[in-house]
């Protein structure tokens, strides 16, 4: 098992670029997230996804758009980047529902490794 | 992020106890988690409460009281390892789809 994977792990662009970054998951969770984090910030979460062929918004969603045509990918997409997009990108993922509250095996998100964006 | 506020630092010498706080808002409450992060690396799974109580795992153990909207995350026999950040997260919205993360507590552990 790879858990989740991201690619790439590095990436510089120049303002007004695009780029796709890609998460892969072979854990057949039913749930992805992509999240940024930026110093003093913690994570906050971009976009996540419930089941393949749906999405939704996070907390910070502008500038971003997501696609999840097969259910272990999740595809994060800047179409213009602004140098406010300089962060650190974590995917991951959990299992779906099972009905209570009370295994944490539900809620527990597998993180990738992340992949460091630069926007000059 | 959403009201979850945790120390921004901590310092503790190796072989000590530490013990790092957590609050939030309690309406919607779907349990609590706390991460370990590792400078450059990702977070990864610690534990998780739902109940009011003690969770002992190993050298950590995690509280949570429901009512007051409070956590924390005990660290025992501190190890220099232990320098990381540690997040609190709670799960919102309906089925906990999403969850908010704390802006963390970066820990160094000095010898």
């Amino acid at each position: 098992n790879a858990g989740v994977t991201q690619t790439p792990k590095f990436r510089v662009l120049k303002t007004g670029q695009s780029m796709t970054l890609l998460c892969a998951q072979d854990m057949n969770h039913e749930y992805m997230y992509w999240y940024r984090q930026d110093p003093g910030m913690g994570l906050r979460l971009i976009h996540y996804s419930v089941g393949e062929g749906t999405t939704a918004k996070g907390e910070v969603p502008d500038g971003y758009n997501v696609s999840r045509l097969k259910k272990q990918n999740f595809l994060l997409g800047l179409e213009s980047a602004a140098p406010s997009q300089t962060s650190v990108y974590f995917c991951a993922s959990r299992p779906g529902d099972r009905g209570t509250l009370y295994f944490s095996s539900s809620y527990e998100q597998y993180f990738g490794p992340g992949t460091r964006l630069t926007v000059t | 992020g959403q009201n979850i506020d945790q120390p921004t630092e901590m310092t503790a010498t190796e072989g000590a106890i530490v013990q790092i706080n957590c609050t939030y808002q309690t309406s919607g409450f779907n349990g609590l988690f706390w991460y370990q992060q590792h400078a450059g690396e990702a977070p990864t799974f610690l534990s998780y409460n739902v109940l009011d109580g003690l969770e002992e795992k190993g050298r950590f153990s995690s509280f949570l009281s429901r009512s007051k909207g409070y956590s924390y995350l005990l660290l025992k026999e501190l190890q220099m390892k232990d320098s990381a950040s540690y997040l609190c997260a709670v799960p919102r919205g309906t089925g906990g789809f999403k969850t908010i993360f704390g802006a963390g507590t970066r820990l160094f552990v000095k010898a």
